[in-house]
């Protein structure tokens, strides 16, 4: 079984600034992925982020980081140069084991960007 | 590419009905998921099927069920209708059964029970 926990319920931050959204989880498998979903407004869940948790290396995409601590189970988003678009409320998934298609989400944050 | 497509997008039952939603995948995906998105439990796990067989299933009654054609289509049926299925359930796609592969969702289908 995970369990996901996302402790942040709403994040602001300006535009062109730096957010961090926090995620700890747990899980029983030995072998899994790390996900960061984001969904903005219209309701479309679109992936920003994965990790190997078998990789030391922390994943970048363009202006998304995580900080991926393997012993703490924790898997924190950073988000660089935000800007409006990146509104959204963002979920923290795991998924491993037999069960790579079931990810257990955590209850999201909601991001707001000010411009 | 067409992404997943999700329908009907909308619709209203009421209590005691019964509501097929339909799901096509992503062209080349075997892998269908179905979830639960309602803002008491946030997003919960259905049920995922490939190759036609259902492979892992959430945590819900029997009144929630599911299958898959062998165009990778799934359809998702949930029987005598409760207030408490008022939600958004989102179907995923990915290629293949292995761990490496990434789910795209889709838009949704909001139901809502009267």
């Amino acid at each position: 079984a995970q369990t996901v926990t996302q402790s942040q319920p709403e994040m602001s931050v300006q535009e062109a600034e730096t957010v961090t959204l926090s995620c700890t989880y747990d899980t029983s498998e030995s072998d899994y992925y790390l996900f960061w979903y984001k969904q903005p407004p219209s309701r479309q869940m679109i992936l920003v982020i994965r990790q190997e948790a078998y990789k030391q290396q922390n994943a970048t995409e363009n202006r998304f980081s995580v900080n991926f601590q393997k012993a703490a189970k924790s898997f924190s988003l950073k988000i660089s140069d935000s800007q409006l678009g990146d509104a959204a409320m963002y979920f923290c998934a795991p998924s491993g084991g037999t069960s790579y298609g079931k990810l257990t989400f955590g209850q999201g944050t909601i991001l707001t960007v000010h411009p | 590419k067409a992404g997943v497509t999700q329908t009907p997008r909308y619709l209203i039952k009421t209590r005691g009905q019964q509501v097929t939603l339909s799901c096509s995948p992503i062209s080349g995906h075997r892998s269908v998921s179905w979830y639960q998105q309602t803002p008491g439990q946030g997003l919960q796990f259905l049920f995922e099927y490939f190759s036609e067989t259902q492979r892992n299933k959430g945590n819900f009654p029997g009144r929630f069920s599911g299958r898959q054609f062998s165009n990778s289509r799934s359809e998702m049926n949930v029987s005598t209708l409760e207030l408490g299925d008022s939600a958004l359930y989102l179907c995923a796609s990915r290629r293949d059964f292995s761990g490496a592969n990434v789910l795209t969702f889709g838009a949704g289908s909001r139901l809502t029970v009267l």
